[in-house]
């Protein structure tokens, strides 16, 4: 079946650091595959996306390429703000008789320090 | 755009007693609506999914009759845990997707923290 792993955390950085968070996934076919990040308090937000093997999907400075050969989505980000200190998931959407569907990762969570 | 809100955002009970949470598209009309269970430290569990004027399809091991989902309108689903009892404290978490049934993006509700005493 299909299935995501993602790095377990917290994963401390001091700002301004590089992040790296591992995603690998298992699935049947060619999904799409899906950064989401949420904050203290609130719902989860769609961070980035990549549909097909080799794009790359970027917002707000993170960044994932999708890489079918190592059957991973690896995020990451340049330069880390104590605002980004949150829990990222990752996910695969697979397509069913009622439509995509997400499989999630545990999710990782980031805390950035002054 | 693109908000889902869900109400309560905490509810304890005692066990025996049915609870409901709502889930809200308030910007957009949500043709699908998805029901998740995240355990502390685990990834969100699908539980169901919800069409709009039609019946829930629940994923396997989701028991139907304890988790009932009515989605009545194009903005509002429902899940009502009924019976609960201590095993059932989680958080659910609702989603909803815009538009057409192969649309990957789901818009999240902030979750619901269910505590059964």
């Amino acid at each position: 079946g299909n299935s995501v792993t993602q790095m377990e955390g917290p994963v401390t950085l001091s700002e301004e650091a590089f992040l790296t968070i591992n995603c690998t996934y298992t699935a049947t076919g060619y999904p799409s595959l899906f950064w989401y990040v949420q904050y203290p308090g609130e719902g989860l937000q769609l961070l980035l996306k990549a549909t097909k093997a080799d794009d790359k999907g970027s917002n707000k400075g993170f960044e994932a390429t999708y890489r079918k050969e190592t059957t991973s989505f690896h995020l990451e980000k340049g330069s880390v703000q104590v605002s980004d200190s949150a829990v990222y998931f990752c996910a695969l959407s697979w397509v069913t008789g009622g439509g995509n569907k997400l499989t999630f990762g545990t999710g990782t969570q980031l805390k950035v320090e002054l | 755009g693109a908000v889902v809100s869900q109400h309560p955002s905490r509810v304890i009970c005692k066990s025996g007693t049915s609870v409901k949470i709502e889930c809200r598209s308030l910007d957009f009309q949500a043709t699908t609506m998805f029901w998740y269970r995240q355990f502390p430290k685990q990834s969100l569990m699908l539980m169901a999914t919800s069409n709009e004027g039609s019946k829930a399809t629940y994923e396997q091991g989701v028991e139907k009759d304890k988790f009932l989902i009515n989605h009545a309108s194009l903005t509002l689903s429902t899940l009502t845990v009924t019976s609960a009892h201590p095993e059932d404290s989680s958080f659910y978490i609702c989603s909803a997707r815009e538009g057409q049934r192969n649309t990957d993006t789901q818009y999240f509700g902030p979750g619901t923290r269910l505590t059964v005493l």
